[in-house]
């Protein structure tokens, strides 16, 4: 059982838009301003494709943004594309164990 | 360029030892704190500890805290994450990762290393 929960998986057609969600507690998510989201493609290392919850590293597309609302944080993609099929997981700082992952989400490109 | 390239994958038997590395370049080695994931198919990726090889500085995840033993060189900018007596719910791909802070999830990750223990 991962800490934080997200979707196992989303899928959209390309050009639309998705939203996947990374639901913790006032332990983790609800009090740090410490969410990271990662691209992981099939045997490949995660890459960090937005940080303390809203910011993008440069070189990440401004399609990929991210928010929080309580104890919950989102990733969404705009504008689909192929490439972006992969795995997604969010991270946040969490008081009891540093860095804490959700479950992963499978996004499929329709 | 920042780059985290970890040692290659290993198989082993159960009972057997052994440490695989993790070695910076392309920033201050030890500026920057080297975490451990584990990834398996089951659980996912989970934190296993995290040390500052500015001053070897180490945490370690309860779960994982007297299984592991996560160390640094920082005169070769190398961190490694060691095992006394591997079992077989070992087996895993294990990643090196690079954070500012002992908080904040890290930013760059190594390629990974899988690990398989097999009787």
């Amino acid at each position: 059982q991962s800490a934080l929960t997200q979707p196992a998986s989303v899928s959209g057609s390309p050009g639309q838009s998705i939203t996947i969600s990374c639901t913790g507690t006032s332990s983790d998510v609800g009090t740090y301003n410490l969410v990271s989201w990662y691209q992981q493609h099939p045997g490949k290392a995660p890459k960090l494709m937005i940080y303390e919850g809203i910011k993008r590293p440069s070189g990440v597309s401004n399609r990929f943004s991210g928010s929080k609302s309580g104890n919950t944080a989102s990733l969404t993609i705009s504008g689909l594309q192929a490439e972006d099929e992969a795995d997604y997981y969010c991270c946040s700082y969490a008081s009891s164990s540093a860095w804490v992952f959700g479950g992963g989400t499978k996004l499929t490109v329709l | 360029e920042v780059q985290l390239v970890q040692s290659g994958a290993e198989v082993k038997k159960p009972g057997e030892s052994l440490k695989i590395s993790c070695k910076g370049s392309g920033y201050t080695f030890t500026n920057y704190w080297i975490g451990w994931v584990r990834q398996t198919p089951g659980k996912g990726l989970e934190w296993m500890g995290i040390i500052y090889p500015g001053d070897s500085d180490t945490r370690y995840s309860p779960s994982f805290q007297g299984q592991v033993t996560i160390s640094a060189d920082k005169s070769i900018s190398t961190a490694y994450l060691q095992w006394s007596s591997l079992k077989a719910s070992d087996t895993a791909m294990y990643y090196c990762a690079r954070s500012y802070s002992s908080s904040p999830p890290p930013d760059y990750w190594g390629q990974g290393t899988l690990v398989t223990v097999s009787s």
